[in-house]
């Protein structure tokens, strides 16, 4: 279902160390997955996306996993910066329900220097 | 790249008041934009998806006659916040997809509503 409710996870990462921010999604009739960083008081902000015929796909410092068979989502942050302190979303397009965008729990990283 | 604008960025209203907020595509053309609402420490919650020339189609629980939505144009939509209460405060936030494109899309900047 979607998120209703539910108070964000954090996650305390060492600055220099990997992230690493799973996602479970809804819809397995969703074909299109998105990362969004999202910083206090702002929208969100595009990272990377993964379509539905991959499994894996390579940013600048991060890389989206996705496991159809158990919906499920990973976004891997390298060398984490201080910068790098939001929170971070994951959002499935499904394309079963006109497109619309539908947002996960989310998840707060905090980087310490 | 695609930027959407959205205005106010934020706003303090009176408890009864209707507050206007709206979401522009800047440099294409966005025949669906898309409504979220977003209490401190949670998710965003869509509200309603926007397409032009008709009428909104709203989610589950939400009002549609306490929350207007107008798509007028390719490049603009309004969220009328009517007859606000307490309970409304919150950041809305609008997202739009580019016509014709199959990727993603963009948000704005978002809007801090208090109602007093």
């Amino acid at each position: 279902g979607e998120s209703v409710g539910l108070h964000l996870p954090t996650l305390s990462v060492q600055e220099g160390d990997n992230s690493i921010i799973n996602c479970a999604y809804s819809n397995s009739a969703s074909d299109y997955f998105i990362w969004y960083k999202q910083e206090s008081g702002k929208g969100p902000q595009f990272i990377i996306d993964i379509r539905s015929n991959m499994d894996k796909r390579q940013g600048q410092r991060v890389t989206v996993l996705l496991n159809k068979t158990v919906k499920h989502l990973s976004l891997q942050i390298a060398a984490t910066q201080p910068g790098d302190s939001a929170v971070y979303f994951c959002a499935e397009n499904q394309y079963n329900q006109g497109g619309k965008l539908i947002f996960g729990q989310g998840t707060e990283l905090s980087v310490k220097p | 790249g695609a930027v959407v604008s959205q205005h106010p960025s934020w706003v303090i209203c009176k408890s009864g008041t209707s507050v206007k907020i709206e979401c522009r595509s800047l440099d294409f053309q966005a025949t669906t934009m898309f409504w979220y609402r977003q209490f401190p420490k949670q998710s965003l919650m869509l509200m309603a998806t926007s397409n032009e020339g008709s009428k909104a189609t709203y989610e589950q629980g939400v009002e549609k006659d306490k929350f207007l939505i107008n798509h007028a144009s390719l490049t603009l939509s309004t969220l009328t916040v009517t007859s606000a209460h307490p309970e409304d405060s919150s950041f809305y936030i609008c997202s739009a997809g580019e016509q014709g494109a199959s990727y993603g899309y963009t948000f704005g900047s978002g809007t801090r509503l208090t109602v007093v």
